[in-house]
């Protein structure tokens, strides 16, 4: 079964501080994740896949296989970020679906 | 492309009737997923097609919900007897199968659901 955790559904952070939102899964095969971002009352837009191995807006994320996780992270946080972050994975056995985490709410503050 | 088209973007309607949310997917793309979100819960996934067929709606709450997608433009989300439990954001998602290469996922603007 696929499932994604993401432990904390709040974080607070002050603008240009370190940013560090948490994401843990469980697969038994290969799997393939990404991140979304929903600006407040918008759609839900791809922010990152791992496989792309790439930066945008300044996050970066690293599947580290042998924890299970797939944090995000950004060096210097901007009020803009403030939003909801979503970990999701797909499975690469066939099925197609994506499930995702229960995100997490990011605020930055001025 | 204009992306994922849904509608309406909001829907109230009282308990008992019935509710019926459309989706349009992005031209080509041969996946479509129906997701719930809610406080609660947070994004679950209900059903999804491939080549308009229904591959897995193990989501569904309850024989109230029913799915269809009769062509490769178009799928509808029904809810009846709509109950308040069912209000959330409803979103339609897309995707596509290309040459052993499966793309993201492309979200709708969503429907939010109120039932009074």
């Amino acid at each position: 079964a696929q499932r994604v955790t993401q432990p904390e559904k709040l974080l607070s952070v002050f603008k240009g501080a370190p940013v560090e939102l948490k994401c843990n899964y469980s697969y038994s095969g290969s799997p393939e994740l990404f991140w979304y971002v929903q600006y407040s009352r918008q759609r839900l837009q791809l922010l990152l896949r791992h496989i792309s191995r790439e930066s945008i807006k300044g996050f970066t994320a690293d599947l580290n296989k042998g924890e299970t996780s797939f944090h995000l992270k950004k060096p210097f946080a901007q009020e803009e970020d403030s939003a909801m972050y979503y970990c999701a994975l797909r499975g690469t056995g066939g099925s197609e679906k994506l499930v995702f985490g229960k995100g997490t709410k990011l605020t930055v503050n001025p | 492309d204009a992306g994922v088209i849904q509608s309406p973007r909001h829907e109230v309607t009282e308990m008992g009737q019935e509710v019926t949310l459309r989706c349009k997917p992005i031209s080509g793309h041969d996946y479509l997923f129906w997701y719930r979100q809610t406080m609660m819960r947070g994004l679950e996934l209900l059903i999804y097609f491939n080549n308009n067929v229904p591959i897995d709606d193990s989501g569904m709450p309850e024989d109230r919900f029913s799915a269809k997608m009769p062509n490769a433009s178009f799928s509808t989300l029904k809810i009846q007897p709509s109950e308040p439990r069912d209000s959330a954001v409803y979103f339609c998602a897309s995707s596509s199968w290309t040459g052993g290469y499966n793309s993201p996922l492309h979200f709708g603007n969503g429907t939010r659901l109120t039932v009074t």
